[in-house]
């Protein structure tokens, strides 16, 4: 069964920092590109960030190019979001997902809500 | 970046009705959209990839069609079950974008 739990939400303040990671199970984690999407509270969903399998490539939205970057550990089956400079417009749920070359995410985790906030 | 125009934003629809959501792209994408079911605290679900493909599992009442800039969700005969928030994704070129979502609630 394909699980993806993801971890390390919480409080920051405004200009502060956080690391996301999600966990991955029961697929072949290397095989596949991840994604990471957002979701403000009430509001729609919103693609963040993607990496291949390998993690030699990787793509970001506008509104986080330049802060956010995404990387992976795939002996550790873990996908990483790390996030600087924070907004309170970065304020949302964060969730990861599995997917491949040129198809849309077929797995999403719950996801971890991310609050900024002074 | 590829602006994908979802409509309605919200629908009142009785079980058994016909329902279609419309995505329009404001540029080609080939046949590079999925459609996406969420339910209220829960995680997106798959239900067509490829423009028109059903994902394995979801009920052969959902179908999807279109090409290029528009496309098409179809319910074909609601269930209860499928009172949610229905989202198209482009995958075409980075950024990828959602559509901004289409409410299905009860009549």
């Amino acid at each position: 069964e394909v699980q993806l739990v993801e971890s390390g939400g919480g409080l920051v303040q405004p200009g502060g920092s956080l690391r996301l990671s999600c966990a991955a199970s029961g697929f072949t984690f290397r095989s596949y590109w991840m994604h990471w999407v957002r979701q403000a509270p009430g509001k729609g969903l919103v693609w963040v960030s993607r990496i291949n399998g390998d993690g030699s490539s990787t793509s970001y939205a506008d509104s986080v190019k330049g802060r956010f970057t995404i990387s992976r550990d795939n002996a550790k089956n873990t996908l990483f979001l790390q996030m600087n400079s924070l907004r309170a417009d970065d304020t949302a749920v964060y969730s990861c997902a599995r997917g491949a070359h040129a198809s849309p995410p077929d797995y999403w985790g719950q996801g971890t809500l991310v609050t900024v906030s002074s | 970046d590829i602006q994908m125009t979802q409509s309605p934003s919200s629908l009142s629809a009785s079980v058994g009705d016909r329902v279609t959501i419309t995505c329009r792209a404001s540029q080609g994408i080939r046949n590079n959209l999925g459609w996406y079911q969420q339910k209220p605290g829960k995680a997106p679900k798959r239900l067509i990839y490829a423009a028109s493909s059903l994902q394995s599992g979801v009920p052969s009442r959902f179908s999807g069609s279109g090409s290029g800039t528009e496309f098409t969700l179809t319910i074909s005969s609601l269930q209860p079950e499928d009172f949610a928030t229905y989202y198209c994704l482009q995958h075409n070129s980075y950024p990828w974008t959602f559509g901004q979502g289409t409410k299905v609630e009860i009549k």
